[in-house]
């Protein structure tokens, strides 16, 4: 399968503390995007970094990318209980289609 | 835009009766997906469309399910029996390939369909 792993699988911190999570991937890719899951809600865009990027940042959040590891971190800085939900990477793989591999998810929970 | 969306939002119903989901995607947009999403094996692309033209069925479970895109507006994922496995949430997705760059490569959800099968 060509689908994402993420890690953590679960995460809990408290209200303004950082939460990272991390996602791997197995082939190389034109680029990566973070989604947002809130619990009985579709998923949410948060961001896309590429295969040239290194580091993208976008408000609170900060993704990083190793292509060489195959790897990315998605960092939520100075996190509110409004973040808790489930967060998953998806991988673009190229071609001409807008197809998108999800990863398996990490669900954050922000303790207020 | 309303966004993409999708009906019924939920739908509860017994072992070997048919069932359709529907989605109708954001205006203008030439990608519509597919995706069931389980505890189990979690976000899964079923079948994708481009154009209304379906590109890659790859995913699509059995031969019980099948899709069908008419038009640019409209979608139906159908399945015929249903069973207690079918049980799932079932997203449809929609994106352009006319938008700026890093919109064009975004998918946008609707609200997805919970399916119970007794």
């Amino acid at each position: 399968s060509q689908q994402g792993e993420e890690d953590p699988q679960a995460l809990s911190i408290q209200e303004g503390e950082n939460a990272t999570m991390n996602c791997s991937y197995k082939t190389s890719i034109n680029n990566l995007q973070w989604y947002r899951q809130n619990s009985g809600r579709g998923l949410v865009h948060l961001i896309l970094i590429r295969s040239n990027e290194r580091e993208k940042h976008s408000g609170r959040l900060r993704v990083t990318l190793d292509t060489s590891k195959k790897s990315s971190s998605l960092l939520i800085t100075a996190s509110r209980a409004a973040d808790t939900a489930s967060y998953f990477c998806a991988t673009d793989y190229g071609g001409a289609t807008n197809k998108l591999i999800f990863g398996t998810g990490t669900l954050l929970a922000v303790q207020p | 835009d309303a966004g993409v969306i999708q009906s019924p939002r939920h739908e509860v119903t017994e072992m070997g009766q048919e069932v359709t989901l529907r989605c109708k995607p954001i205006s203008g947009h030439d990608y519509l997906f597919w995706y069931r999403q389980t505890m189990m094996r979690g976000l899964e692309l079923l079948i994708y469309f481009n154009n209304n033209v379906p590109i890659d069925d790859s995913g699509m479970p059995e031969d019980r399910f099948s899709a069908k895109m008419p038009n640019a507006s409209f979608s139906t994922l159908k399945i015929q029996p249903s069973e207690p496995r079918d049980s799932a949430v079932y997203f449809c997705a929609s994106s352009s390939s006319w938008s700026q760059q890093e919109e064009q490569e975004t998918q946008y959800f609707g609200p997805g369909t919970r399916l119970l099968v007794l």
